[in-house]
Order: C-alpha cells, then structure tokens, then sequence
C-alpha cells in the first residue's frame, strides 16, 4: 500500500512555543490531507480536511488560529500548533488519500507533550 | 450525526481462539464500513472492508459482515496469532455528498498470549 511518513514521531516543548508536524505522501498525490487528534482511550477526532492549494476546512470546535494547517504540494501538508498549552499534549495523526472515496492511508501518529 | 460504537478492551487471548470485537454504527444513508489495525509504533493500517449490506470483508483470516438490519460490523477470525496483537478501530464513511469523513470507533486493544 501506499505510504504516508509523519515526522516527528514524538516532539516535546514548552508551553508558549510552537510545533510543527509535518506529513508527507511518499509515493502517491494526495488530493486530500486529514488531521485528527486521539486522546487517551478515545477515538480519533477530526480536526480539519485540507485539500491541495487551498485553505483547510476545520471541524467545529477546533481553533484555527491555534492549529494551522497548510497543505502547499502534493505531497506535504504541516500542522503548526501555536502557542502550545499543556492541554494540547495529544497524539495526532495524518491521512491522506488521492481522491474522493478513495482509500485513505494514515502516517504512524505525533506524540505531541507540551510541558 | 454519523457514530461508532466500538466494544471497549483491552480484549486478551490465548493463541487460537476465537476472536469477535463487536462494532455498532449509526448513520443516514448508506455508509461504507471499515476496519483499520495499528500495530505497536505504526500507522492505522485498512484490514478490511464493505461498502454495502450484506458484503462481507475478510483479510489476513478476518472477517466482517456489513448487517444493515442490525447496524453491525462485527469482527471475527478463526484462531488468533500472536502477531495479530494490536488496536483494531471499526469506522464509517458517510455516503451522502460533503459527509465523506470517517468516523472511528474508540480502538480496541487486542494481546494475544502464547
């Protein structure tokens, strides 16, 4: 199947910086980047869909301000979260997939802890 | 909205027994349903799939019904292995236009003991 890298895999920092994570499509167009957040013996939550090129469309609840999504190429697209608070200390995952209804395929997850 | 409900683990096994990891959905329309595996330290990887009832989803000796009389997606496989250790998430995809998104169960850890 295809490949989808996250990198970092796990990242500390400090309350008040700011981290940026990035997920590549290694072998494929991905059309279509997704961001979702897991918390401890909880789903995967959604966090925004961004398509190539254009701005990412967020899921209600989730400050755009805070998680800046940009997704520049094919092949790339970062989250930023700004201004990081311990609260944000999460583990985020990156998908992506080459069209609608296509089958998305997921990168290994950021552990994120803010402290 | 769309949801999952996932039976809650962690699930612990010997090697090979019988294996079933209950999924429920709710949905409008005619949904895909999914089931992705994580091993230790990857990604969500698909193992299987249906995109419409009463298709059956099977990979790597597992298998899936999709019971739109009963909302289900069940899990099931034969005798377990060791290496099918991980969290297995049950998903949606909405069928209807602008509902594409997946919505995931919340993981259910599975140990399967020598």
């Amino acid at each position: 199947g295809a490949v989808v890298s996250q990198h970092p895999s796990r990242v500390i920092c400090k309350s008040g910086t700011s981290v940026k994570i990035e997920c590549r499509s290694l072998d494929f167009q991905a059309t279509t980047m997704f961001w979702y957040r897991q918390f401890p013996k909880q789903s995967l939550m959604l966090m925004a869909t961004s398509n190539e090129g254009s701005k990412a469309t967020y899921e209600q609840g989730v400050e755009k301000d805070k998680f800046l999504i940009n997704h520049a190429s094919l092949t790339l697209s970062t989250l930023t979260v700004t201004s990081a608070h311990p609260e944000d200390s999460s583990f985020y995952i990156c998908s992506a997939r080459t069209g609608m209804n296509t089958e998305a395929f997921f990168g290994q997850g950021t552990r994120l802890t803010v402290v | 909205g769309n949801s999952v409900t996932q039976m809650e683990g962690p699930v612990t096994l010997s090697e090979e027994a019988f294996l079933t990891i209950n999924c429920t959905y709710t949905a409008t329309g005619y949904p895909s349903l999914f089931w992705y595996v994580q091993y230790p330290g990857e990604g969500l990887q698909l193992l299987l799939k249906a995109t419409k009832a009463d298709d059956k989803g099977s990979n790597k000796g597992f298998e899936a019904t999709y019971r739109k009389e009963t909302t289900s997606f069940h899990l099931e496989k034969g005798s377990v292995q060791v290496s099918d250790s991980a969290v297995y998430f049950c998903a949606l995809r909405g069928s209807n236009f602008g509902n594409e998104k997946l919505t995931f169960g919340t993981g259910t850890r599975l140990t399967i003991i020598p």
